[in-house]
């Protein structure tokens, strides 16, 4: 049982690259998240899917899309990276007003 | 959509004292508020968590209160250890189909 499990762990890229994160949970949740954490600011929701084939913009979603590909599986892409979009990315998966259970983290810098 | 306030953004306490964090809520339709700490270079884990029907719930030295009608919430820890220093956030969510968006986030240092 690995809960969530999300790669890369770490990830340069240079501005204009594209590329996805990924993220699988084997929890049988129906609710995935994406979080974007930068120093000072929190936890700032890029994208939600509530359940599957449903996405949700959340609070700071411009530059990203995401594809819920099955119940276990939500993805987050960069289609053009910018340097603003240097961050440490979570995906997190819940059940209904349960605990979330996050991801390890990918820490990505665009230069 | 759901806003929540978190004060202070930091808190120094000597080992012992009690700390206590804050968090206001904008949506009176959220009825789930949990706390996670976050341990540097690690995830968010939940330490505890509260339902709008519940007033205080405690769990050992950390203990958690909800206003609903003044839509606050807030984290007591009682007698710091120097293993508490981490980053808190407190989190609000509502119906099914609706975010679990996050304060801002308060680090906490527990000097002996």
């Amino acid at each position: 049982n690995a809960g969530v499990t999300q790669t890369p762990k770490f990830q340069v890229l240079k501005t204009g690259q594209s590329m996805t994160l990924q993220c699988a949970q084997d929890m049988n949740h129906n609710s995935m998240y994406w979080y974007r954490q930068d120093p000072g600011m929190g936890l700032r929701l890029i994208y939600y899917s509530a359940s599957e084939g449903t996405t949700d913009k959340g609070e700071v979603p411009n530059g990203y899309n995401v594809s819920r590909l099955n119940k276990r599986e939500f993805s987050l892409r960069l289609e053009s990276a910018a340097p603003s979009q240097t961050s440490v990315y979570f995906c997190a998966s819940i059940d209904f007003n349960t605990e979330a259970f996050f991801g390890q983290g990918t820490r990505l810098t665009v230069v | 959509g759901e806003n929540v306030e978190q004060h202070p953004s930091t808190l120094s306490v000597q080992e012992g004292d009690s700390a206590v964090i804050k968090c206001t809520y904008s949506d009176s339709a959220s009825n789930y508020f949990p706390w996670y700490k976050q341990e540097l270079g690690k995830r968010p884990q939940l330490i505890i968590d509260i339902r709008s029907n519940v007033g205080e719930k405690k769990d050992q030295r950390i203990a958690v209160t909800l206003n609903k009608t003044a839509k606050h919430f807030s984290l007591h820890i009682t007698e710091t250890q120097p293993e508490d220093s981490a980053v808190y956030f407190c989190a609000a969510s509502g119906q099914a189909g609706t975010a679990l968006i996050f304060g801002k986030g308060t680090t906490l240092s527990v000097s002996s």
